[in-house]
């Protein structure tokens, strides 16, 4: 099983939908929990830090749910420039900042 | 100010040599981390550099691949002997702590 596992997609939706991707870990002892995106042929960018109690930036959610090992990220009112590919993120155990990524989740918002 | 930047931004090499990539991370960042992706795939963790201590060289994938971070700034990944599953874009990314925050815009290597 991987480490680390996302739906690869692609989720094609119309602007201003509201869009959830999911990921799951397999390491019950993973202390940290991030969301990245990254563009066609671009380097990945930090999105946002997933704390325990959920946590919003603007449009953005990003939900823990530990007793399920998995970790979700909701887009509200899509736009256009969404359209990326979505990374999620897990630090190993122990400290040694091994951060773990996904292979990510394609999203296409569509006009 | 700059962003962290890798040089260089292509290679094309043949079966066989040796390559150096380089990276210059954000003045003042302790944390350095080289990735590699290969084409739709994920990151792949390589290497982790944080300020002196023992880097983490668990994900280099074979004795091929070496990587130095010289007085904590520049960091250079060589790889001997390249064989063409190498072929992939290699990321480096530096923050002050915790995950890697700013990358650079990787060195897409090819082994002929």
């Amino acid at each position: 099983r991987k480490e680390v596992e996302q739906d690869p997609g692609p989720f094609n939706v119309p602007e201003g939908a509201t869009v959830a991707f999911n990921c799951t870990y397999s390491n019950s002892a993973s202390q940290s929990f991030f969301w990245y995106r990254q563009d066609c042929r671009k380097e990945p960018k930090l999105l946002m830090s997933v704390y325990s109690s959920g946590n919003e930036d603007g449009r953005f959610t990003a939900q823990l749910n530990r007793a399920s090992q998995y970790i979700s990220l909701l887009i509200r009112d899509s736009k256009l420039s969404d359209s990326a590919t979505y990374l999620c993120v897990v630090s190993n155990q122990g400290g040694t900042y091994k951060y773990i990524f996904g292979t990510g989740t394609r999203l296409k918002v569509l006009a | 100010g700059a962003g962290v930047s890798q040089s260089p931004s292509n290679k094309v090499t043949e079966k066989g040599k040796d390559v150096e990539l380089r990276c210059d991370p954000i003045s003042g960042h302790t944390a350095l981390y080289w990735y590699r992706q290969s084409l739709g795939q994920g990151l792949e963790f390589l290497i982790y550099f944080q300020g002196n201590s023992a880097p983490d060289k668990s994900g280099l994938p074979s004795d091929r691949f070496s990587a130095e971070r010289t007085g904590g700034s520049v960091s250079t990944l060589t790889i001997q002997r390249t064989q063409q599953e190498d072929s992939a874009v290699y990321l480096c990314a530096s923050s002050l702590e915790g995950p890697p925050q700013y990358f650079g815009p990787g060195t897409r290597l090819t082994v002929t």
